[in-house]
């Protein structure tokens, strides 16, 4: 399967606990995208990255909320400290630079107790 | 502030008939449209992108842009139960990474 993969699909943790969700983009894919989705709602842009450099993290959530890239090729999102708002999907998605298509994986589902 | 507006349906077609989605936006400088269909509980999978006025179509699917009106919309010819899922419009500036996104439209495709 060359899609998106994203690792965990479903993470339950405790209020106060910190997690980390595992994104790889399609290989070719220089672009990589973190977004949340709540129900009834569309995905809500949290991050971007081409190649390395986090080009937007403005929009993310707010300071408990921080993404990497290291290498360039897949890229972790880490939730410090959750509340129970935090529950929703995350979702990551690829692209190439010369598109704007942009290609989503399956998604992690989180629920914070 | 930039927005995508759907009608969030549900809206309910009789298998075989067409189905017509609709979407508007605000920044008239959007240059890239999406549709995404979405299953309950899934992520988002993209069905077509539209970049100029008129229509483009793909097998049942035929997406029409109006960029003077500031709509575009998703036909399905020959609808099917398997077509049922909520359908999410995306919007992007030329230069911008970051999609808008509308909230979707529930369809329901009735046997």
């Amino acid at each position: 399967d060359t899609g998106v993969s994203q690792d965990p699909r479903h993470k339950i943790t405790k209020r106060g606990q910190n997690v980390t969700f595992r994104c790889d983009p399609i290989s070719e894919h220089n672009r990589l995208y973190w977004y949340r989705q709540t129900l009834g709602q569309g995905p809500e842009f949290l991050t971007y990255f081409q190649n390395e450099a986090q080009l937007e993290k403005s929009r993310l959530l707010s300071d408990r909320f921080s993404a990497e890239r290291p290498k360039g090729s897949f890229s972790t999102l880490e939730i410090q400290r959750t509340e129970q708002g935090d529950s929703a999907m995350y979702l990551c998605a690829s692209s190439l630079t010369s598109s704007d298509e942009q290609f989503f994986g399956p998604g992690t589902r989180l629920t914070v107790l | 502030q930039k927005e995508v507006e759907q009608n969030s349906g549900p809206l309910s077609v009789p298998e075989g008939a067409i189905a017509s989605l609709n979407c508007t936006y605000s920044d008239r400088v959007s240059q890239s449209f999406f549709w995404y269909r979405q299953y309950s509980g899934k992520s988002p999978e993209l069905i077509m992108s539209i970049y100029s006025n008129g229509d483009k179509e793909d097998g049942r699917f035929t997406a029409q842009l109006n960029k003077a009106s500031q709509y575009v919309s998703l036909l399905i010819r020959d609808s099917q139960p398997s077509d049922s899922a909520t359908y999410l419009c995306a919007v992007n500036e030329d230069s911008n990474y970051q999609l808008i996104w509308g909230a979707g439209t529930k369809l329901i495709i009735k046997p």
